[in-house]
C-alpha cells in the first residue's frame, strides 16, 4: 500500500539535544511538508519542500532544519535552539506543490521533554 | 494573508445532523478541504471542492460553499459516535501551502 510513514511514533528529547524525526513515502509524490500541533492552534507549516535538494522555510522554522536528498525522503531535525519542542509533527505530501490534488499525511511524532 | 477560521466545538446527539463551518479570507481561485483526525493520529482527508462549485455530496457528507460571502460548512448525515474528532477546514491558492483553520471538535452524545 502507498502511503506516508512517520518515525518514531514517540520520541522523547533531553535538554540541549537535536532530535531527528523521521518521514518517508512511497507516493511518488514531490511536495512534502512538515506541521506543528498544538492544543487549540491547528497546525503551524515549519518547512516545506517542492523538489529534491530544495526547501523554503515556512510560518515556524526558526529551531528546526530539514534535508531533502532523496524524494521520498524529508527527515526533520528539532534542534536544541527550540526552546518550546513539545507538540505533534505531522508530515504531509502532495503531488506537487502547484497542483490542487489534496495532502496526504502520516500518523504523527509526539515530542516531549525529558 | 490568508486567514480560516472555524468554531472550536460542536456536540450533537447520535442519529442527528452535524453541520461544522468555516469562513476563509482568500477571495481568488481557490480549493478548499475538509480533514478529519481521530485521537492521537494524522489527517484524514474527507472531501474537497473548487470555489466554482456550490455544493458536493459524498454518501452521508455534505459540502456547502457559500463564494460571496466565503462560507463553507460540511454536513454530516445520521452522525454515529465514531464521528467523534477534530475536524479541520483547509483552504489553498495556487501555488502557496495549504492554510488550516484550528479544527472544530466534534462530540457525539449516545
Amino acid at each position: 500500500d502507498g502511503g506516508i510513514t512517520q518515525s518514531p511514533k514517540y520520541l522523547f528529547r533531553k535538554e540541549g539535544q537535536n532530535v531527528t524525526l523521521s518521514c518517508e513515502q512511497n507516493l511518488n509524490h514531490d511536495a512534502m511538508y512538515w506541521y506543528r500541533q498544538d492544543p487549540g492552534q491547528g497546525l503551524r507549516l515549519i518547512y516545506y519542500s517542492q523538489i529534491v535538494n530544495d526547501f523554503q522555510k515556512g510560518d515556524i522554522a526558526e529551531g528546526y532544519s530539514v534535508s531533502r536528498e532523496k524524494k521520498e525522503s524529508f527527515p526533520l531535525t528539532v534542534t536544541s535552539a527550540q526552546k518550546n519542542p513539545t507538540a505533534f509533527y505531522l508530515c504531509a505530501s502532495s503531488i506537487d506543490r502547484s497542483s490542487n490534488q489534496p495532502q496526504h499525511f502520516g500518523d504523527g511524532t509526539r515530542l516531549s521533554i525529558l | 494573508g490568508e486567514d480560516v477560521e472555524q468554531s472550536l466545538f460542536l456536540s450533537v446527539r447520535e442519529g442527528d445532523s452535524s453541520v461544522i463551518n468555516c469562513t476563509y479570507t482568500d477571495s481568488s481561485s481557490t480549493y478548499l478541504y475538509w480533514y478529519k483526525q481521530e485521537p492521537g493520529a494524522g489527517l484524514q482527508l474527507l472531501t474537497y471542492i473548487f470555489s466554482n462549485m456550490d455544493m458536493k455530496q459524498d454518501q452521508r457528507l455534505t459540502v456547502l460553499l457559500n463564494k460571496k460571502d466565503k462560507h463553507l460548512s460540511l454536513r454530516i448525515a445520521d452522525t454515529q459516535t465514531g464521528d467523534s474528532a477534530i475536524y479541520f477546514c483547509a483552504e489553498k491558492e495556487g501555488n502557496t501551502p495549504l492554510v488550516f483553520g484550528k479544527g472544530t471538535r466534534l462530540s457525539v452524545i449516545a
